[in-house]
């Protein structure tokens, strides 16, 4: 089966200056996760997608990020403006709904350097 | 979620067996126990995951000890390409529970 496809892989920008991730779940999966990743830390989730129902957004700082899974299927994220401190990697995840499992499938990533 | 204690780093010789500590001692009676790696320049990838009885899938084993306070993941022959930082997680499958990642243990296998 496909995977979880991510683009672009690398983006640089400046601050202060918009920027957008797109992802595409694997087919059929109906969860969609956000995931951000500071160099050496672990992944941080900033945004949970039930269909195209926001489950959990805690995380997100609404403030310059925002995040939309039109039909269900796949999503967008956008930083508008970015800060340095934006620099990360951004993984996209899915999986399929069911009781019991927190499996998720993650894409490569989109890697944004903000200067 | 039941906080974990991971090794920050650990060596193992390629062809042997990697053992991958993980500390839960706080983990409830209905939080699973989820692996997952990261290769560089790769996303998360998962690997095993169990309550308490052991596991093995075609990646590799999942111990849990009797009491549930810690686990060991063990991969039984190294190879190069496990090279990885591995995440533990103690997570319910249940209710709005976020997988929540923390630093892992990077794993270097040494030819």
């Amino acid at each position: 089966e496909a995977g979880v496809a991510q683009s672009p892989r690398y983006k640089i920008i400046e601050k202060r200056q918009s920027v957008a991730f797109w992802c595409n779940p694997i087919s059929g999966h109906a969860t969609l996760y956000w995931y951000q990743q500071i160099l050496g830390q672990g992944p941080k989730l900033l945004i949970q997608f039930q269909n195209n129902g926001v489950v959990d957004d805690s995380q997100l700082p609404k403030d310059r990020f925002s995040a939309e899974r039109l039909k269900g299927v796949d999503s967008t994220l956008k930083i508008q403006p970015a800060k340095l401190e934006d620099s990360a990697v951004y993984l996209c995840a899915s999986s399929l709904v069911y009781s019991g499992a927190n499996v998720l499938t993650f894409g490569a990533g989109s890697r944004l350097t903000v200067l | 979620d039941a906080k974990t204690t991971q090794p920050t780093s650990m060596d193992c010789a390629e062809g042997r067996a990697a053992n991958l500590p993980c500390n839960h001692s706080t983990i409830s009676g209905n939080e699973y126990v989820y692996w997952y790696r990261q290769i560089h320049s790769q996303g998360p990838q998962y690997i095993i995951h169990g309550l308490k009885n052991n596991e093995t899938n075609e990646m590799a084993s999942l111990i849990i000890t009797e009491d549930r306070k810690s686990s060991t993941l063990i991969l039984p022959h190294a190879t190069l390409r496990d090279t990885a930082v591995y995440y533990c997680i103690a997570i319910s499958n249940f209710g709005n529970e976020k997988l929540t990642f923390g630093t892992g243990t990077r794993l270097t296998i040494i030819p």
